[in-house]
Formats: C-alpha cells, structure tokens, sequence
C-alpha cells in the first residue's frame, strides 16, 4: 500500500535555529498536509499544498509540494519553544465522496532548547 | 465555530468489552473519519462516514463499527476489546478536501 517516510525521524535544535524536514512517496499525491501534534492532543493543520511545484507559508512555517508530486518538505524558521511537537506529513486517498482517507508519515519529533 | 469535539477524553476497559466514542463534526461538515494512533506512530485510518453511509474502510476487522447521524456527528464502536486495541482514537470532519481533527480519545484497554 501506499507509504510516506518522514525524515529525519527527531530533531533536537537550539531556538532560533531553523528546521528543516521532508516527506517523500513511492505513490504520486495531489495534495501534501502538514500537521502539528502535540501530546495528548489531536493533529492541527499546518499547510495544504494542491499544485505540483507550490510554495506554501503560513508565519514562520513554508512548505513545498514537490515537482514529482512525490514528496514534499516543511521549513521553520527562527524555531521557539513552543515548536516542539510531532510533525507528521499526510495525503489524501480517494475512492467514492469529496474526501479521501488520509496517509500519515511515521512523524518527525522537534525538541527545542532555549 | 465550533470545532471538532469528541468524548469521553480518557477510558479503561476491559478485555473482552465494548466502548462507544463519540465525535461532533465542525459546524457544516457532512464527511467524519476515524483513526487509530498508537504510540510513537502516525494516525491510522479506520473507516469514513459520508451523509450517513460508510465510505471507505482500512485494515481494521469488522469488531470495529460505526455510525453517522443526520446531524453528521458520529459513533465508533469496538466490540471484544483487545490489548491491541489501547491507542488514541481521533476523528476528524471535513468537507471538502482538508480534514480537520478533535483532540482524542485516549482508550487503554487492561
């Protein structure tokens, strides 16, 4: 079935680093979702990426949907503390109905020292 | 707006029980869909509900079940709960496109 491999799987930065993180598929998506977990909580959305080649922001965040529509990656920039969470990539599947089943990467934890 | 709720927060069973978790979909959203996280992994999908009917199912055994109201919230059933089965359970609403999630279920099965 399809997968999604995150990368890397943990970072550990100093605040006001930036960060940098990827999500590649063997399988072609049309949309690329970012999300933020932090624990004991749900997901958030971060970013949604539609088009091949698009460069998304949102603050201090910018993700990129990958020409090959294979992959996609997030930048943070100037991380704080707050930042820290699981980011995970996801994208949808479709069969019947407007929305698809979302494929979700392994997720790469960000730790932040002050 | 309200957004995606779910309930109860937390639960213990049983081996061998039943649990039922609920979830409201976001004020407008006609499509909820179920996942499964277990520790330290992504979320896993479980099935989707769309105006009431099932619409699409994951890797999961029939013991799971669901339900869509006409108010397009909805139930997630397990029937003879496992050790297997202590995960986070979300759901998440939407209805076109992104899918936004509540904040869990937290189900620890002893």
């Amino acid at each position: 079935g399809q997968q999604l491999n995150q990368s890397p799987q943990s970072m550990f930065i100093q605040e006001g680093e930036d960060v940098s993180m990827n999500c590649t598929s063997s399988s072609i998506f049309n949309t690329w979702l970012w999300y933020k977990q932090d624990p004991g909580e749900g997901p958030v959305l971060l970013i949604a990426l539609y088009k091949a080649g698009e460069l998304t922001s949102n603050g201090r965040l910018t993700a990129q949907f990958g020409i090959t529509r294979k992959d996609s990656f997030l930048n943070i920039s100037a991380s704080i503390p707050s930042d820290v969470g699981i980011y995970f990539c996801a994208g949808p599947t479709y069969g019947s109905g407007n929305t698809g089943k979302l494929i979700f990467g392994q997720g790469t934890t960000l730790q932040v020292k002050p | 707006e309200t957004g995606v709720t779910q309930s109860p927060t937390h639960l213990i069973k049983t081996r061998g029980q039943q649990v039922t978790l609920r979830c409201s979909s976001q004020s407008g959203h006609n499509t909820v869909s179920w996942y499964q996280q277990a520790l330290g992994q992504g979320p896993q999908f479980i099935f989707q509900y769309y105006r009431e009917e099932e619409n699409g199912r994951g890797n999961f055994p029939p013991r799971f079940s669901g339900l869509q109201f006409p108010n397009y919230s909805s139930e997630l059933n397990v029937n003879a709960l496992e050790l297997d089965d202590s995960a986070l359970y979300l759901c998440a609403s939407s209805l076109v496109g992104e899918q936004y999630f509540g904040p869990g279920t937290r189900l620890t099965v002893t």
